[in-house]
């Protein structure tokens, strides 16, 4: 069976700090990959999203950015984090093209505050 | 551009009551999902609708799906506390590129 993983599960970190959280994906190839803000209180908002090993889309410019490694391993950076960059990260996958089905499973999620 | 909307945002149900509420979407999709989603954690999936008049059940929970009014229902039969999350749908583009628009979720409170 599939799982996924995020780590960490939690972060403070200071205005103006790097900031790196990753997600894999075990059980399956190729996988369709993304990730999502959630601000507190609020609804979904898709940050990137990945189709193969070399193809990240970004969805909203921010100071954010996204890096698949290996296939089934998904990386969110930022070089300066903002204070508007708190909030709850989910990482996603959906099996894509190849089984032909779109429904996402998500990861436990990693809950950012930046101060 | 797809446009999902829920409605209504935040729902307080008497326990025992029936309740139904509403996601619509704004461009022809057949597939349609509903997450739940407890306070502080991830997302769970619920329903998967991939046709027009699908009808899904589980527990106190149906959902169905009209792809011509653009509309699903997810109705509660007689609410308990346990039900008490925010419940997100979400309408995926059929095609190649596999994205889902969420809506902007409908928390429910169960009181008793």
């Amino acid at each position: 069976s599939q799982t996924i993983h995020q780590w960490p599960a939690t972060l403070v970190q200071p205005v103006g700090s790097p900031l790196s959280l990753e997600c894999t994906v075990e059980g399956t190839s190729n996988p369709n990959l993304y990730w999502y803000r959630q601000a507190a209180g609020r609804g979904l908002q898709l940050l990137f999203y990945s189709i193969g090993i070399d193809q990240i889309s970004s969805e909203v410019p921010q100071n954010l950015s996204a890096s698949r490694p290996q296939d089934r391993q998904f990386i969110l950076s930022s070089k300066k984090l903002l204070l508007s960059d708190s909030g709850f990260y989910l990482c996603a996958w959906d099996a894509g093209r190849l089984a032909g089905l779109d429904e996402q499973y998500f990861g436990p999620g990693t809950r950012l505050t930046v101060t | 551009e797809l446009k999902v909307e829920q409605n209504p945002l935040f729902l307080s149900m008497q326990e025992g009551k029936n309740y139904t509420i509403y996601c619509n979407y704004s461009t022809t999709s057949d597939r349609l999902y509903w997450y739940r989603q407890d306070p502080g954690k991830s997302l769970e999936s619920l329903f998967v609708l991939l046709s027009n008049g699908a009808v899904k059940q589980e527990g106190r929970l149906m959902a169905s799906l009209d792809t011509k009014a653009r509309l699903s229902t997810l109705h509660i039969t007689a609410a308990v506390h346990d039900l008490s999350a925010t419940y997100f749908c979400a309408v995926g583009l059929t095609g190649a590129n596999s994205k889902l628009t969420f809506g902007k979720g409908i928390t429910l409170s169960v009181r008793p």
